[in-house]
């Protein structure tokens, strides 16, 4: 079945850059998402990349993908203190419909003052 | 984009009893499910609820335990019944919705549940 695995901590200091990174395993993902969970609060889409695109930058962040290696990052920029939170990387084969999307177990990155 | 809200937004509950959990959205929207996240773990899809039918669940979940209604395209609730301490857990009700590219998928707060 699918699989999406993410390292589970990350440590960096506030002003450097961050890199989460995730590896899927379904070869037909089609869609790759990131998505920040905050400590109490629900999951909130930050951004996504198609499967047919190498980059993706919006403003601080910066998605990657290298599919042949099946491998997805996410660069945070000039890293805050407020970007303190868990970041989930999730995929599904297609957008539409009542396709599952599979998500990551979250990586917990914490941003040193 | 969708704005979701969860009531409640946690509790503690005993063994054996049941909590229901509602979930409302700002928009009517076609697709609604409710996950589980189990600390530690990675996000679990229950079910996905569906309007004026029986909600289709995933491997694992069955209806006694986790019934789900969803009388209308804003509204649903979750029950977990019968509770046992591992059915401790976040659960989050999610929504998919059609944005300028494609469908975006959106989380509520979700309900914080202890089971004591």
């Amino acid at each position: 079945g699918e699989d999406v695995e993410q390292s589970l901590f990350l440590s960096v200091r506030e002003g450097d850059s961050s890199v989460i990174n995730c590896t899927y395993t379904d070869s037909s993902s089609t869609y790759l998402y990131w998505y920040k969970q905050e400590p109490g609060a629900g999951l909130q889409l930050l951004t996504y990349i198609f499967s047919n695109m190498d980059m993706k930058q919006d403003q601080r962040l910066t998605v990657l993908l290298n599919k042949k290696d099946k491998h997805l990052s996410l660069r945070i920029a000039d890293t805050q203190t407020g970007d303190s939170a868990i970041y989930f990387c999730a995929e599904t084969p297609n957008s539409g419909g009542y396709q599952k999307v599979t998500f990551g177990i979250g990586t917990k990155l914490q941003v040193i003052p | 984009s969708a704005v979701i809200s969860q009531k409640p937004s946690r509790d503690i509950c005993q063994r054996g009893t049941s909590l229901t959990i509602q979930c409302q959205v700002d928009s009517q929207v076609t697709m609604m499910f409710w996950y589980r996240q189990q600390p530690g773990q990675s996000l679990t899809l229950i079910a996905t609820a569906n309007q004026g039918s029986e909600a289709t669940y995933e491997s694992g979940f069955v209806i006694d335990k986790f019934p789900i209604s969803r009388p209308n395209l804003t509204f649903s609730t979750l029950t977990v019944s019968n509770m046992s301490p591992e059915d401790s857990s976040i659960y989050l009700c999610s929504v998919r919705t059609l944005g300028p590219f494609l469908y975006e998928q959106y989380f509520g707060p979700g309900t914080r549940l202890t089971v004591t």
